[in-house]
Order: C-alpha cells, then sequence, then structure tokens
C-alpha cells in the first residue's frame, strides 16, 4: 500500500530534551515535506526537501532540523523543544512538478507533540 | 511572498445545500496551482480538487467544483448536495510551478447539518 508513515503519533515530552519524528515514504516520491499545523494558522511549512541531499527552509525552519540522506526517508529534528513547538505535525511526498503535470501530495497520519 | 487568505473560520449548511467556501491569495507569479484539502475529525489530510492557473476552465470533481478568478487572485470552493461526510476543514493552499513552498490557507471549519 502506498503510504506516507510517521513515528511517533503522540509524544510528550519535557523542554530542551531532544527528539527525532521520522517519516518515511514508500511510493519513490523525490519531494518531501514537514508542516507544523495550529489553530487558526492552518499549516505552515517548515522545510522542505526536493531530492537526497537536497533541502531548503520553509516559512517556520527555526528551531528544526532535517536531513535527506536517503530519497525515502525525511526525519525531522528538535533539538532543544520548546513550549512553543506544541504542536500537530504532518509529513508530506510527492512526485516533483514536472513539464505540465502536477503529483498530488499524499500526507502521513499526523503527529501530535507537546513539550512540556 | 505568497499569502493565501480564507475569511470565513467557520460555516454551516444544510444537508443537500450547496455551500460556496472562499479563498484569496497574493502572488506575482503566472504560473502556479491552487488546491483545495479537507481534514476531517481523523486529522487525515485529503486533496479535493486542484487547478493549474494557465487553465481557464474551472475543475471539477463530482460534488466540488471550483471558481476560478485568476485576475481577482481569487479560487472558491463550491460543494454540492452537502453530504455528512462533508463536515471537515478545508484548507486553500498554493504552490508555484518551480515546486518549492507550499502555502496553507488558515482554513475553514464546515459543518453539514442534518
Amino acid at each position: 500500500e502506498a503510504q506516507v508513515t510517521q513515528n511517533p503519533r503522540y509524544l510528550i515530552t519535557v523542554t530542551g530534551k531532544k527528539l527525532t519524528v521520522t517519516c518515511s515514504q514508500n511510493m519513490n516520491h523525490e519531494y518531501m515535506s514537514w508542516y507544523r499545523q495550529d489553530p487558526g494558522l492552518g499549516l505552515r511549512q517548515i522545510y522542505y526537501s526536493m531530492n537526497v541531499e537536497v533541502t531548503d527552509k520553509g516559512d517556520v525552519p527555526e528551531g528544526y532540523k532535517v536531513s535527506r540522506k536517503e530519497k525515502r526517508n525525511f526525519p525531522l529534528i528538535l533539538e532543544s523543544p520548546s513550549p512553543n513547538q506544541t504542536s500537530l505535525y504532518f509529513c508530506a511526498s510527492s512526485l516533483r512538478w514536472s513539464g505540465s503535470s502536477y503529483n498530488e501530495q499524499f500526507f502521513g497520519p499526523g503527529t501530535r507533540l507537546t513539550v512540556l | 511572498a505568497q499569502t493565501v487568505t480564507q475569511s470565513q473560520p467557520e460555516m454551516s449548511v444544510q444537508e443537500a445545500e450547496t455551500v460556496t467556501l472562499s479563498c484569496t491569495y497574493d502572488t506575482s507569479e503566472s504560473n502556479y496551482y491552487l488546491f483545495w484539502y479537507k481534514q476531517p475529525p481523523s486529522r487525515q489530510m485529503i486533496l479535493v480538487i486542484r487547478q493549474e492557473a494557465y487553465k481557464q476552465q474551472n475543475a471539477t470533481e463530482n460534488r466540488f467544483s471550483v471558481n476560478f478568478q485568476k485576475a481577482a487572485k481569487s479560487f472558491s470552493l463550491k460543494i454540492s448536495d452537502s453530504q455528512l461526510g462533508d463536515t471537515a476543514m478545508y484548507f486553500c493552499a498554493f504552490i508555484k510551478t518551480s515546486y518549492d513552498k507550499v502555502i496553507f490557507g488558515p482554513g475553514t471549519s464546515l459543518s453539514v447539518i442534518p
């Protein structure tokens, strides 16, 4: 089954304790992205990657790190989490736009993170 | 920078009726894509419909259709014959054809009333 998986689905942690949220897709997609969702703000892009070893900042990258060492994986790292990073996080993937055809983003199930 | 605005935080509609959700955006780009995503209580993000900016014809997907006004930078979603399963958050989104950043609007919470 084609899917994007995220782990963990729920996480409660404390300020300053490093954590990693994993994201994996099995569709051979080039483009992968992380978003955070907060009430009234919609989804805001944190980082995106156009391919292996190629990453770039979205609109809210502060406090986050990513890496893309393999095509299928795109982990989100919070080196020193703070309470303002409490949010719902989504990973997504898609084929890159090529020519005149666009390929939809497939979203993971979300990770609910609480930082105390 | 691109921005996406959804001016209706909440809406409600009677079952079987028609409802229109509004979305406006700001960009200096000429080539881009626009999307509507649905997020039911399960939190899963589901693509509802998409529109390529270079196409003048409005996209339709079964009961869902859009009114794309490129000059006005408007992209509204019409849901016909509303069903209880349409109850969800709806997000409008924008991406340039160079396919880098994706910009989402703040969302509209739609409730379908039996």
